[in-house]
């Protein structure tokens, strides 16, 4: 069965500080990995994705994800994590037939 | 535990058909975002309801309409169906639960337009 598992339910950062967030999956055949970005009051967002080629992937607003098949994984980073990042963040999973998403992890940035 | 039920989850209709969706949301969620999802596409947010009232719109062509009832659950009406409006549409619901929000995404509607 397809599943996505996100580690942190809620991370409480400073600001400047560093951020990873975890995501791993379960998915059989090529998979097409997602983060989004849901800002309180509003809907989701596309940070980055990752389909093939490098697997480190550059997407808005200084986030990037590297995949490692291995360890089936898709952590989301930022080096320095500002006020304006406090958000929900999901990492999702899937190809043509189905998209499954994680639970989300919530981001809260103290000034 | 109880989670987003779409049906039907997967529909074949002909061009100039409609169609209708339905999402139901996790009880006691007050909001539902419908989105859609193309053949090698990222998913598009389409629009969304709180508390029965919509509350924002995204991507939603004109020949499409949704509204939430009174049991919070949500309907997409698709009229005028073009082959592009094949793709995968799934719903999230979303509700506080204790003094924070969670929010789960349904396991879509597959629909073909042929």
């Amino acid at each position: 069965a397809q599943s996505v598992s996100q580690h942190n339910h809620h991370v409480i950062l400073s600001e400047a500080a560093s951020l990873e967030l975890g995501c791993n999956y379960s998915y059989g055949g090529t998979v097409n990995l997602f983060w989004y970005v849901q800002y309180p009051g509003q809907h989701l967002q596309l940070l980055l994705k990752y389909f093939s080629g490098d697997p480190l992937v550059k997407g808005i607003k200084g986030f990037e994800a590297e995949f490692i098949k291995s360890k089936f994984s898709f952590n989301l980073r930022k080096p320095s994590v500002q006020w304006s990042d406090t958000a929900e963040y999901f990492c999702a999973a899937g190809g043509y037939q189905k998209v499954t998403f994680g639970t989300g992890t919530k981001l809260q940035v103290i000034p | 535990a109880a989670g987003v039920i779409q049906s039907p989850r997967h529909l074949i209709k002909e061009k100039r058909e409609t169609a209708t969706l339905k999402c139901y949301p996790i009880p006691r969620h007050d909001t539902v975002y419908w989105y859609q999802q193309g053949p090698g596409q990222d998913p598009q947010f389409l629009i969304s309801f709180y508390e029965k009232m919509q509350s924002d719109k995204g991507s939603i062509p004109d020949r499409f309409s949704a509204q939430q009832f009174s049991d919070y659950h949500s309907e997409l009406n698709m009229s005028s169906l073009e082959l592009g409006d094949s793709a995968l549409y799934f719903c999230a619901s979303r509700g506080w639960r204790g003094d924070s929000y969670e929010q789960y995404f349904g396991p879509g509607t597959r629909l073909t337009v042929t």
